[in-house]
């Protein structure tokens, strides 16, 4: 099956600094990869849908100045939480659809910790 | 609109008994239907899918119902295994391919021994 891998998988950082995390298809291309948080004992929340070659989609009330997304290839998207406080700490988790699959596959996440 | 789950509901069942989890959408235009499985600290894993020209889909152990009447599916997960414990979502989406998930908040089942 398609496999997608996040890195890292777990992260503690300080509060303003930042925070680069990767999602990567690591047997197929995907030109589009969707952002997802989730929060304790709560659901995944779309942040934004990653777009190869153009600007990130960012959901309502999701901020793409601090969220930064770069889709730099068509195996590879980064989310980079800029000036992390404690409220950004979560689950970071990411998916990607694949032709001929109606199914996303999903990243294993990234624990995020902002102390 | 999406699902905020403000609180995880639980469902516990005994080894070996049937469970049925619940779901209720939100967009009736949602046409393929996903329920997938989170163990903790994992991300989420595919279970079974059904598209909405269809009331029933089984595969091993599972099988998922949809009634579009009242927006609402179900999974249910034949003789419990311990490994089963997990969250289970359901997760909506339209046109198929490509286009982002909406998940519901999740139901936690917890197999006791």
């Amino acid at each position: 099956g398609a496999v997608v891998s996040q890195h890292p998988s777990r992260v503690i950082c300080k509060s303003g600094t930042s925070v680069k995390i990767e999602c990567r298809s690591l047997d197929f291309q995907a030109t589009t990869m969707f952002w997802y948080r989730q929060f304790p004992k709560q659901s995944l929340m779309l942040m934004a849908t990653s777009n190869e070659g153009s600007k990130a989609t960012y959901e309502q009330g999701v901020e793409k100045d601090k969220f930064l997304i770069n889709h730099a290839s068509l195996t590879l998207s980064t989310l980079t939480v800029t000036s992390a406080h404690p409220e950004d700490s979560s689950f970071y988790i990411c998916s990607a659809p694949r032709t001929g699959y109606n199914e996303q596959f999903f990243g294993p996440g990234t624990r995020l910790t902002v102390l | 609109g999406e699902s905020v789950g403000l609180h995880l509901p639980t469902l516990s069942v005994q080894e070996g008994d049937n469970s049925i989890i619940n779901c209720a959408y939100s967009n009736s235009a949602s046409d393929y239907f996903i329920w997938y499985k989170q163990e903790s600290g994992k991300g989420p894993q595919f279970i079974i899918d059904i598209r909405s020209n269809m009331d029933k889909r089984q595969g091993q152990r599972v099988t998922v119902l949809l009634n579009k009447t009242v927006k609402h599916l179900s999974l249910q997960i034949a003789a419990t295994q311990p490994g089963d414990s997990a969250v289970y979502f359901c997760a909506e989406n339209i046109h198929g391919y490509g286009q982002n998930f909406v998940f519901g908040p999740g139901t936690r089942l917890s197999v006791l021994p």
